[in-house]
């Protein structure tokens, strides 16, 4: 399984923007990059996904580097309520799809009022 | 409406007992999974279920045996419970569409083993 490297943790102000980066040198080609997050006391929730361009939605959103080996989470204006654990995931190919998530160990994200 | 939901949202057993973890979505899906976080706060998959056939067992011991009824539940039935069965259980479901498909969890069962 292809694996992917974050920071352990993260500080940022109240209505900055937030650069959380993954790096994941061993992707393959057909890999999607996928983002999930986990607010405290809850299960995780997806937050966004892309292959190769940049991708956004309401959310956030995702540059992904030209050699896919890193991407970055871009949050633009941090809330407070968007402290969590954010996972980089990569889609898990070598099991025949089967869908399964593989999570790290995450960023965890504060921010500070 | 909740999406994916779970019950009970807490638990608290002795060692030795069995207990069941319920688990129902409403969203239609086709493929449901369970994935326990333990203290250390790492989330891993134990089994996974399509159209009511298993398609994931993660070497998880054989006291662990879900059920899927029908696409809309699957469930949990832990026996002999030990200490280190103490965790967060999520369920999560999603439809079956390759690398793009998007799971939705449910709130989580607290299992804590006396």
């Amino acid at each position: 399984d292809a694996k992917t490297t974050q920071p352990n943790s993260m500080e940022s102000n109240e209505e900055e923007p937030v650069h959380l980066p993954c790096n994941h040198s061993t992707i393959s080609g057909t890999d999607y990059i996928h983002w999930y997050r986990q607010l405290p006391s809850q299960g995780p929730e997806y937050v966004i996904h892309g292959l190769t361009s940049n991708v956004n939605n309401r959310m956030a959103s995702l540059a992904i580097a030209e050699d896919r080996k890193s991407s970055t989470l871009i949050l633009h204006r941090a809330t407070l309520r968007d402290a969590a654990v954010y996972y980089c995931i990569l889609r898990d190919k070598g099991s025949g799809n089967t869908g399964k998530l593989i999570f790290g160990q995450g960023t965890t994200l504060q921010v500070k009022p | 409406d909740t999406a994916v939901s779970q019950t009970p949202k807490y638990l608290v057993t002795q060692m030795g007992n069995d207990k069941s973890i319920k688990c129902e979505q409403n969203l239609g899906h086709d493929t449901m999974y369970w994935y326990k976080q333990d203290s250390k706060k790492f989330l891993k998959i134990m089994f996974s279920y399509n159209n009511k056939e298993l398609i994931i067992n993660e070497t998880v011991p054989n006291r662990f045996s879900p059920k899927s009824p029908d696409k809309a539940h699957l469930n949990l039935h832990i026996n002999s419970l030990e200490l280190g069965d103490s965790a967060v259980y999520f369920c999560a479901s999603s439809q079956f569409r390759r690398e793009q498909e998007t799971q939705y969890f449910g709130p989580g069962t607290r299992l804590l083993v006396l």
